[in-house]
C-alpha cells in the first residue's frame, strides 16, 4: 500500500543552524505535501505545504522543496529557534476514492540555546 | 481560519464501557472528517475516513464494530469506543476537511482516551 517514510526520526540542533528533514512517498499519483507541526500534547498544526506543479516554496524561515521524479520532498527550517523545537509531520495526499492523508512516521526536533 | 473543535480533550472510563468523542467544524462545512489515533511519540495512524450522510471507510486493521463513526450533519462527527478496553488508551484526533478537500486539514485537539 501507500506509505511515507521520514528521516530522521530525530534532529538536535544548536539555535541558529538549519534543519532538513525529508520525506519519501510511493503513490506517483500524489500531487499534494503538507508539513504539520506537532507540540507536546497539542494538535498538528499545518506550516507549510506545496502541490506537485511547484517546485519548491518558502515562507520566512520555513521552505519546502519538492522532487516529484524521486518523489521526494524536504523541509528546511533556516536559523532554528528554541521554540522549533516539536515534532513534525511530513503527509502526501491519496486519493483512493475519498482524498486522504498518508502522514511520515514524525521527526522530533530540539533545537539546543 | 478553520476552527475543528473535539470534545472531551481528557476521558478515563472503565474497561468494557463505551466512550463518545465529538468532533465539530466551527465555521465551515466540513463533508469529510477524518479520525486519527496517535500512540506516544509515533505518528497519527488513520482509523477511518468519515463522509457526511454515508458510512465511514476503515482503514485496514481497524473494526468498525470497535470504533463506530458517525457524521450525522456537515458539522459533526462522532467516534464512540464501544466496549473499551486498556490497549484502547490512545490519543485520538479527528480533522476535517471542505469541500475543496486538497487544502490542509484542520485538527482537532485530540482526546486523551485512558481505560482503567
Amino acid at each position: 500500500g501507500e506509505n511515507v517514510e521520514q528521516h530522521p526520526s530525530t534532529l538536535s540542533v544548536q539555535e541558529g543552524d538549519s534543519a532538513v528533514i525529508k520525506c519519501t512517498y510511493s503513490d506517483s499519483a500524489s500531487n499534494y505535501f503538507p508539513w504539520y507541526k506537532q507540540e507536546l500534547g497539542k494538535r498538528p498544526q499545518l506550516i507549510i505545504d506545496i502541490r506537485s506543479n511547484v517546485g519548491e516554496k518558502k515562507d520566512q524561515r520555513i521552505a519546502v522543496t519538492l522532487n516529484k521524479t524521486a518523489k521526494h520532498f524536504s523541509l528546511h527550517i533556516t536559523e532554528t529557534q528554541p521554540e522549533d523545537s516539536a515534532v513534525y509531520f511530513c503527509a502526501a495526499s491519496i486519493n483512493s476514492g475519498t482524498y486522504k492523508y498518508i502522514f511520515g512516521t514524525g521527526t522530533r526536533l530540539k533545537v539546543l540555546a | 481560519g478553520a476552527v475543528v473543535s473535539q470534545h472531551p480533550s481528557r476521558v478515563i472510563c472503565k474497561s468494557g464501557t463505551s466512550v463518545k468523542i465529538e468532533c465539530r467544524s466551527l465555521d465551515f462545512q466540513a463533508t469529510t472528517m477524518f479520525w486519527y489515533r496517535q500512540f506516544p511519540k509515533q505518528s497519527l495512524m488513520l482509523m477511518a475516513t468519515s463522509n457526511e450522510g454515508s458510512k465511514a471507510t476503515y482503514e485496514q486493521g481497524v473494526e468498525k464494530d470497535k470504533f463506530l463513526i458517525n457524521h450525522a450533519s456537515l458539522t459533526l462527527s462522532t467516534l464512540t469506543v464501544t466496549s473499551a478496553h486498556p490497549e484502547d488508551s490512545s490519543f485520538y484526533i479527528c480533522s476535517a476537511s471542505g469541500a475543496a478537500g486538497d487544502d490542509g486539514y484542520t485538527f482537532g485537539s485530540g482526546t486523551r482516551l485512558t481505560v482503567v
